[in-house]
């Protein structure tokens, strides 16, 4: 059973409010991965961490930052919330690289920005 | 970015039918493929990960092969149950540990 949890599940929020979605893990794992997926469409990495104080974008250009200041962390930021930011955000984790390791997600987290 | 493509979009199957979906990839830069489980409201799970030319992995009635070579991926499901209806996802990590999803094939098992 996977323990990563995502809060909150889902947030409604107006134009120019800055937001925080939280991710959490409690395996101990090092890699930790932040998706989004718009309605219909595939999930496209935004952002990876190889462990604490390492961060990475992924191949989807995000306004959104992320921070790893502890291993079982790992949130990202939104400074000012556009509707174009409307999406689902799902945060996984492996323990190791995920090439050769499964990633557990967690339950995700759906952003409507108005 | 790396063009990852899921057929069928969508398959309604009959319980107890045998069914199949294809993942295709580019094969340059390809490091391994994942096979996730996606039901609704749920989180997607992981089937499997495989990483060699012919490779073959098998979790009770699901097994999927990889071809590394062509760039695809057919993922099985024998005997198709009710609860196996979810959303089946294929990912590709490269060489640049960069993962890139297709965009699924849902699977609807009529009782």
């Amino acid at each position: 059973e996977a323990d990563i949890y995502q809060t909150p599940r889902y947030l409604v929020i107006g134009t120019g409010k800055k937001i925080t979605l939280e991710c959490s893990q409690t395996m101990g794992h090092d890699k930790m991965y932040w998706y989004q997926q718009d309605p219909g469409m595939e999930l496209h990495l935004i952002h990876y961490s190889y462990g604490v104080n390492s961060t990475e974008k992924g191949d989807l250009s995000s306004e959104s930052t992320v921070s790893r200041i502890r291993t079982e962390h790992f949130p990202l930021t939104l400074e000012s919330a556009r509707p174009s930011h409307t999406s689902q955000y799902l945060c996984a984790s492996s323990k190791g690289l995920a090439g050769t390791y499964e990633q557990y997600f967690g339950p995700g987290t759906r952003l409507t920005v108005t | 970015i790396l063009n990852v493509e899921q057929s069928p979009q969508s398959l309604h199957v009959q319980e107890g039918d045998s069914t199949n979906f294809t993942c295709s990839f580019p094969s340059s830069n390809f490091y391994a493929l994942h096979w996730y489980r996606w039901e609704t409201a749920k989180s997607p799970e992981a089937l499997f990960v495989m990483t060699l030319n012919g490779d073959e992995k098998k979790k009770g009635r699901i097994s999927a092969t990889l071809n590394t070579k062509e760039g695809y991926s057919y993922l099985y499901i024998k005997g198709s149950q009710p609860e196996d209806s979810a959303t089946y996802l294929c990912a590709i990590r490269d060489n640049f540990n960069k993962f890139y999803f297709g965009s699924g094939t849902k699977l609807n098992v009529k009782p």
